[in-house]
Formats: structure tokens, C-alpha cells, sequence
């Protein structure tokens, strides 16, 4: 199964600042079908980006997906308050499905 | 709009099966594939399986053996069965309309396995 490891495990930021999250996959990703979810405490994942890039509805723009192959990245250009959560990377490109271990974003 | 609620017993005993349901109200369960995942704090979010409509099930390898996943008659619900449950089994467990990536999902529910 792929493995996702996304770092760093916590990122220590300001309101305003930007977050750059990464996702490194053990193998590269069919179709660069990978979805970031953002959690917050006793919530469901919430799909932030899907197929590396696109972003879900209801998502401000100041959230934007890159990368192909094994490299992804999210990036918040200017953290909100209610941005400050732990991220997850997910891949549905080949089964099982697999989730990164998250990146906590912290003030 | 789409919802997916969970339901089931908070508590199960080891050895026994887990049970729960998924209500989906808001979109005919007669369409699409519908998943269910569950959380632990040490492993994570982990995919456990999905169903299609037309039945068709998927499950994840490590818990392929003790996992059924199925659609109820009513075609507004889907079920999770997992047996011979151990400690390991306790996790939220969630679930969610899709096959890959999920817009919906339900709110979870926290399954125990104890005596």
C-alpha cells in the first residue's frame, strides 16, 4: 500500500502567515488523485483540495493545491483564525486507500 | 443536501461484532459508491471498505476477513459488520458518499471494545 508522510508534524504560525504543508508518497500516484481534508477536534474530515489541485466548494481561495508523482503540497497564504487545525493527505489513486498521519497547524 | 448519520451500539464486547449504520438522507443511497473509515489516535484515519449500489464491495486488505459492508433493504442505509472485534477495533468510526475523495461525510461514532 502507499505510504503518506506529511510534514512537518506540527507548524507553529501566526494568523496572516503562510502555511506550506507537505505530503511525500512512497510511490508515485495514479492521476494525482490526492485530496486534502482539514479536521478540527470531535469533526468529520473535511475536504479541503481533490486531484491534487482542485478545490472543494465552500473553500476560501487562499487554499491551493500542487505537486504530481510523490510530491504534494498545500499551501494557506494568510492563515485565518478557523484555519488552525490538523491537515490530512489522503490517497485514492490505488487501494487501499491510504491517509498521511497529519500536520497540526498551530498559533 | 447530503447527510450521512451514524449509529450503533457505543460499547461492544471483545470477541463479538461491531455493528453500525449509515442513514443517508438528502440523495437516493441507489447511486454512487458509500465508504466507511475509522480513527484511532495511533494509526489514524483508515479506509475500511466501501459498497457500490449495485453491491459490489471493497475492503481493506487487513481487515478483509472480519469486515462486511452492505446496503439494508430500505436502500436508505448502509451497514458496517465487523467480528471478533479486539481493543485494536476501538476508533471513531465515520462514513462517508464516495469512492476516493469525500465531500460528505457523517459526524462519526466512537465504538469501544471492552469488557
Amino acid at each position: 500500500e502507499i505510504v503518506l508522510t506529511q510534514s512537518p508534524g506540527t507548524l507553529s504560525l501566526s494568523p496572516g502567515e503562510r502555511a506550506t504543508l507537505s505530503c511525500r508518497a512512497s510511490q508515485s500516484i495514479n492521476s494525482n488523485s490526492l485530496a486534502w481534508y482539514v479536521q478540527k477536534p470531535g469533526q468529520a474530515p473535511r475536504l479541503v483540495i481533490s486531484d491534487a489541485s482542485t478545490r472543494a466548494a465552500g473553500i476560501p481561495d487562499r487554499f491551493s493545491g500542487s505537486g504530481s508523482g510523490t510530491d504534494f503540497t498545500l499551501t494557506i497564504s494568510g492563515l485565518d483564525p478557523e484555519d488552525f487545525a490538523v491537515y490530512y493527505c489522503q490517497q485514492y489513486g490505488d487501494s487501499p486507500v491510504t491517509f498521511g498521519l497529519g500536520t497540526r497547524v498551530e498559533i | 443536501q447530503v447527510q450521512l448519520q451514524e449509529s450503533g451500539p457505543g460499547l461492544v464486547k471483545p470477541s463479538e461484532t461491531l455493528s453500525l449504520t449509515c442513514t443517508v438522507s438528502g440523495r437516493s443511497i441507489t447511486s454512487n459508491y458509500w465508504t466507511w473509515y475509522r480513527q484511532t489516535p495511533g494509526k489514524g484515519l483508515e479506509w475500511i471498505g466501501n459498497i457500490h449500489y449495485s453491491g459490489r464491495t471493497n475492503y481493506s486488505p487487513s481487515l478483509k476477513s472480519r469486515v462486511t459492508i452492505f446496503i439494508d433493504r430500505s436502500k436508505t442505509r448502509f451497514s458496517l459488520n465487523l467480528n471478533s472485534v479486539t481493543a485494536a477495533d476501538t476508533a471513531v468510526y465515520y462514513c462517508a458518499r464516495g469512492d476516493g475523495w469525500h465531500l460528505y461525510w457523517g459526524p462519526g461514532t466512537r465504538v469501544t471494545v471492552s469488557s
